[in-house]
């Protein structure tokens, strides 16, 4: 089955500076790669997707981009703000398959 | 519009009982996913249910159940509990993944086997 890295578990950053998390599948027929913000005490909540027919994608701060030869796809957050402190787990499946989620990563935004 | 709700929010068992939690799905949510959270490991996919029929299922021992009602609500069942059964479970809903793929989240629940 699927099988998705996420990296680095933990990453700290200075507010107003850019913070960056990657993953990696293993099935190349996966054609979905959400992300997932999950704040304290919250279920995860969806913040970006891609499917596997586009590149990048980008939504105010974040972005999202795909490289399906390398199997890998990246969340890109920019200016980030102390709100931006949570946990993030990226996520791949295929059509209506189960979705296979990452290890997550803590990002801490310090003021 | 109601989110997805899990009950209980909070348990504590001792090892060898059973236990079962429940989920309410988004109203016209047919997909319904159990992940089991843990420090460390990520979401754990469980199973998922869509239309009463269970389409996924992860890999987990047989301790492991669940099942979903006609009106989409789901349990999840875990028998002869374990000390690493500890977690957060949490219930995830949807239309129709194939569609839209988006997950819905509920709160969780935070079980504690001791």
């Amino acid at each position: 089955g699927e099988n998705v890295e996420q990296h680095p578990s933990t990453l700290s950053v200075q507010e107003g500076d850019s913070a960056v998390i990657k993953c990696t599948y293993s099935d190349s027929a996966s054609n979905y790669f959400p992300w997932y913000k999950q704040e304290l005490g919250k279920g995860p909540q969806l913040i970006i997707d891609i499917r596997s027919n586009v590149g990048e994608k980008k939504d105010q701060r974040i972005a999202v981009t795909l490289n399906k030869t390398a199997k890998h796809f990246s969340l890109h957050i920019t200016e980030t703000q102390p709100e931006d402190s949570a946990v993030y787990f990226c996520a791949a499946s295929i059509w209506d398959n189960d979705m296979r989620f990452g290890a997550g990563t803590r990002l801490t935004v310090k003021p | 519009k109601a989110g997805v709700t899990q009950t209980p929010r909070y348990l504590i068992k001792t090892r060898g009982q059973q236990v079962t939690l429940s989920c309410s799905p988004i109203s016209g949510h047919r997909s319904v996913s159990w992940y089991q959270q843990t420090p460390g490991q990520g979401l754990q996919f469980l199973f998922e249910y869509f239309s009463e029929t269970q389409r996924n299922k992860g890999n987990f021992p047989g301790r492991f159940s669940g099942r979903q009602f006609s009106n989409s609500r789901s349990e999840m069942n875990v028998s002869t509990l374990e000390l690493g059964d500890s977690a957060l479970y949490l219930c995830a809903s949807s239309w129709d993944r194939g569609r839209t793929g988006e997950l819905f989240f509920g709160e969780g629940s935070r079980l504690t086997v001791l």
